[in-house]
């Protein structure tokens, strides 16, 4: 059964500051790995998807990359802003699962001004 | 723009009673997911289809039906609402052949049974 965990669970840091997110899946037979943001009191928003050919994706201040081998993706975001205070969920589809995703619990940004 | 949209937004109940909640995606996508998400457990899938008539239980099925009777709407049932159902669900939708299959998610239905 896949697991999904994400470290820290929550994290504080001053505006400006480039930050590392970290999600570890324990099956590294993935089809792709999925970053998400949410809001409190909302749903949940799609930030990037990496398909598991790949090792990296961009979009705008956000890096994700991708190490199956090691059961690895980090969400890089850079020159941090207030408004990227959020949670952010990874979720991953395996090979053998379908569509369905299996979520971690989430890290819990905040940024100070 | 195609979205996904769920109602009611709150909901309070009472132990005992059926309650719908209602998905409803204009992105012609044929799988549809529903989840509830709770402090401790994250988000963790309850009932799920991948097209009209098609149903599957997740890991948490029990006390829930869905039915998909058109390719836009996967409504989810509790059949006898009981406080442990009292959690934030969330429907999503996805597509085998669009953007790698990317789920896209409602707004979420907060529901309270008391």
């Amino acid at each position: 059964k896949q697991e999904v965990t994400q470290i820290p669970a929550a994290l504080s840091v001053p505006e400006g500051e480039n930050l590392v997110l970290n999600c570890s899946f324990t099956d590294s037979a993935i089809y792709n790995l999925q970053w998400f943001r949410q809001d409190p009191g909302k749903g949940l928003t799609s930030l990037l998807l990496i398909q598991s050919s790949q090792r990296e994706q961009t979009s705008g201040r956000l890096n994700a990359s991708l190490d199956k081998s090691s059961g690895r993706s980090t969400l890089y975001i850079a020159a941090s802003q207030p408004g990227d205070s959020a949670t952010y969920l990874c979720a991953v589809k395996t090979e053998t699962s379908g569509s369905r995703l299996t979520f971690g619990e989430g890290t819990q940004l905040t940024v100070n001004p | 723009d195609a979205e996904i949209t769920q109602s009611p937004r709150h909901k309070i109940t009472e132990t005992g009673r059926q309650v719908t909640l209602a998905c409803h995606q204009t992105w012609n996508h044929n799988n549809m997911f529903w989840y509830r998400q709770d402090l401790g457990h994250g988000l963790r899938l309850i009932h799920y289809s991948y097209g009209v008539h098609d149903t599957n239980k997740g890991e948490v099925s029990d006390g829930y039906s869905v039915s998909r009777s058109n390719t836009e709407d996967l409504p989810l049932t509790l059949e006898s609402a009981a406080s442990s159902q009292t959690s934030v669900y969330f429907c999503a939708s996805s597509d085998e052949n669009r953007r790698y299959n990317e789920q896209f998610f409602g707004p979420g239905t907060r529901l309270t049974v008391l």
